[in-house]
């Protein structure tokens, strides 16, 4: 089965730069998605179409690719950016979809 | 506002049977792919399945396969997930998401419910 591997944590002082790899060797020829959570609260999108923000993402999210992997990078680490982030896409055929692990982002 | 609301959740045995369900309000139901999305306590986010708009079309994440039965009713605009034979890893939060479906997009989930919490245990 198709997977999406991402590191389980980020730590990052406030202000800095915090960078979240996700990979995937489907990557090249489907979209990847990012989703936000904090605890207790359902996910919510970040990020569309590797480098797309939803309307009402800080402009600090921003999505970059590069073959078989993307990057969510957060510019000027908020305290309120601490969460969960997980990336989600599609197998090669484009029928099944997956997430995947998480990446804990920690801000110091 | 686009809003979920999931029921149906609670406590089952081993083998057991439960069925989810949602209701959507805010968006034109019968024209979204609708999908459930799974998280056991303290694990990561799982897509278990998803229907198409006119309901014509289901897709299931392997291991549900045979086990869970996704439906919607767009009259009602509610989705549903018949779980039977559950087992213990199946476990988890179950969220009913609203999605977004083209072949210039890929599918990604764009609104989420609150989760309605499925724990099997004997």
């Amino acid at each position: 089965s198709y997977e999406l591997t991402q590191p389980p944590s980020v730590s990052v002082s406030p202000g800095q730069t915090a960078r979240i790899t996700c990979s995937g060797d489907a990557l090249p020829k489907q979209y990847a998605f990012w989703y936000q959570q904090k605890p207790g609260q359902a996910p919510v999108l970040v990020m569309k179409k590797d480098i797309e923000r939803p309307s009402g993402t800080p402009e600090r999210f921003s999505g970059s690719s590069s073959g078989t992997t993307v990057i969510l990078t957060i510019s000027a680490v908020q305290a309120e950016d601490e969460a969960d982030y997980y990336c989600q896409s599609a197998d090669s055929s484009g029928t099944f979809w997956v997430f995947g692990g998480g990446t804990r982002l920690t801000v110091l | 506002e686009v809003q979920l609301v999931e029921s149906g959740g609670g406590v089952v045995h081993p083998g057991g049977s439960l069925r989810l369900s949602c209701a959507a309000s805010g968006f034109i139901f019968n024209t979204y792919w609708m999908s459930w999305v799974r998280q056991a306590p303290g694990k990561g986010l799982e897509w278990v399945a998803s229907i198409k708009e006119d309901g014509n079309e289901e897709v299931y994440v392997d291991y549900v396969k045979g086990r869970f039965t996704v439906s919607r009713d767009n009259a009602k605009n509610s989705l549903f997930l018949q779980m039977h034979s559950l087992r213990a890893e199946d476990t988890a939060v179950y969220y009913c998401v609203k999605g977004v479906y083209t072949m210039l997009t890929g599918h990604y989930f764009d609104n989420w419910g609150q989760g309605t919490l499925v724990t099997v245990s004997s």
